[in-house]
């Protein structure tokens, strides 16, 4: 139990362009979903906080008009990048918790997004 | 949320058990230890937690010392796909929020 799916698993996009990357809770309900970000030989690093229904709280520095996040759903969140730059490219990854949770996180498997 | 203090890299003869410790001196009484790990180019995996009791499942085992200032994970039979960063994170257990993430331990499993 537990699966947290992440689509699509790489993408590559010009820049100026926008993508969006989709994070399912499969066998489970998820109020709450976090995305993160990591660079090349970096630690993964929080973006924001996707909360069913309601509208997602971004770390600071995150701009939260550049990445768009839905969670209309309780199994599915949506993250766009929109009007990319290379800067941009990285490893994108979700997680959330289940009802049951005492504090775990379940992670997709990430999404690899290269801006030309 | 305590801090966590892990050595940078460790490596590990396959087969044999790897031992990976970690520091979280200032934890407090409601916080649990967290172990995830991974592998190069994939998601976080969960391998296991817990407050105060040792725990064990499938993947491995986490031992507590009793004063829960440090703690050890334990791969019994290391093979060569547990090579992978390995990050011991604290946090309240019934907060909501979300892991923070350090920089881990980059186990080696050997041939």
């Amino acid at each position: 139990g537990a699966v947290v799916s992440q689509h699509p698993s790489w993408v590559i996009c010009k820049s100026g362009t926008s993508v969006k990357i989709e994070c399912r809770s499969l066998d489970f309900q998820a109020t709450t979903m976090f995305w993160y970000r990591q660079f090349p030989k970096q630690s993964l690093m929080l973006m924001a906080t996707s909360n069913e229904g309601s509208k997602a709280t971004y770390e600071q520095g995150v701009e939260k008009d550049k990445f768009l996040i839905n969670h209309a759903s309780l199994t599915l969140s949506t993250l766009t990048v929109t009007s990319a730059h290379p800067e941009d490219s990285s490893f994108y990854i979700c997680s959330a918790r289940t009802l049951a949770s005492t504090g775990e996180l379940f992670f997709g498997e990430g999404s690899r997004l290269t801006v030309l | 949320d305590a801090k966590t203090t892990q050595p940078t890299s460790m490596d590990c003869a396959e087969g044999r058990a790897a031992n990976l410790p970690c520091n979280h001196s200032t934890i407090s009484g409601n916080e649990y230890v967290y172990w995830y790990r991974q592998i190069h180019s994939q998601g976080p995996q969960y391998i296991i937690h817990g407050l105060k009791n040792n725990e064990t499942n499938e993947m491995a085992s986490l031992i507590i010392t009793e004063d829960r200032k440090s703690s050890t994970l334990i791969l019994p039979h290391a093979t060569l796909r547990d090579t992978a960063v390995y990050y011991c994170i604290v946090k309240n257990g019934g907060s909501q929020g979300n892991l923070i993430f350090g920089k881990g331990t980059k186990l080696s499993v050997k041939p």
